[in-house]
């Protein structure tokens, strides 16, 4: 069964400081990874998608490196803002022999102080 | 990208009264559609798995008869929520995946039902 972690489960960090959001899946037979941003009572909000055969994809001031054999993705913020302020959940889809489904990490509430 | 709507967003009923949560996929058609349910300051546990057309796989632990699931069109899935109870007070996410290469699934905004 796989299970992802993610670490540390809450941030703080004055403005413009560069955010590191770990995660950990443990089984590396995947289909993709995906960075979501939530923010307090609202839906998902899709940053980043990797797929297995990718090692990382950039989006503005936003990057996420897979490293699918070892079973960890960081998502990189740069020069973060107060805006950045939410819950980051990684979230793995496996392959279709494991169900094809989509297993969320507990998430990393990120706050950036002004 | 693709867009899934949900609605409500809000739902505050009785206890005892049955709540529907409506999901669409406004520009693409969903062959899969998947509900979780997410607990405060918790992650999203996925509920069940609903191909249109067939019955849904329900994860374990998930009651099916408390949480009926139809997924009669391709662009169309509901959630009903049978005798609420305020335990069943949650934010629940409906997502829904087409047939693409790329199997990314889209989210919906959710729904926060609170029981009485």
């Amino acid at each position: 069964k796989q299970e992802v972690t993610q670490i540390p489960a809450a941030l703080s960090v004055p403005e413009g400081e560069n955010l590191v959001l770990n995660c950990s899946f443990t089984d590396s037979a995947i289909y993709n990874l995906q960075w979501f941003r939530q923010d307090p009572g609202k839906g998902l909000t899709s940053l980043l998608l990797i797929q297995s055969s990718q090692r990382e994809q950039t989006s503005g001031r936003l990057n996420a490196s897979l490293d699918k054999s070892s079973g960890r993705s960081t998502l990189y913020i740069a020069a973060s803002q107060p805006g950045d302020s939410a819950t980051y959940l990684c979230a793995v889809k496996g392959v279709k022999a494991a169900g094809n489904k989509l297993t969320f990490g507990g998430g990393t509430r990120v706050l950036v102080k002004p | 990208g693709a867009v899934v709507s949900q609605h409500p967003s809000r739902v505050i009923c009785k206890s005892g009264t049955s709540v529907k949560i409506e999901c669409r996929s406004l520009d693409f058609q969903a062959t899969t559609m998947f509900w979780y349910r997410q607990f405060p300051k918790q992650s999203l546990m996925l509920m069940a798995t609903s191909n249109e057309g067939s019955k849904a796989t329900y994860e374990q632990g998930v009651e099916k008869d408390k949480f009926l699931i139809n997924h009669a069109s391709l662009t169309l899935s509901t959630l009903t929520v049978t005798s609420a109870h305020p335990e069943d007070s949650s934010f629940y996410i409906c997502s829904a995946r087409g047939s693409g290469a790329k199997n990314i699934q889209y989210f919906g905004a959710g729904t926060r039902l609170s029981v009485l």
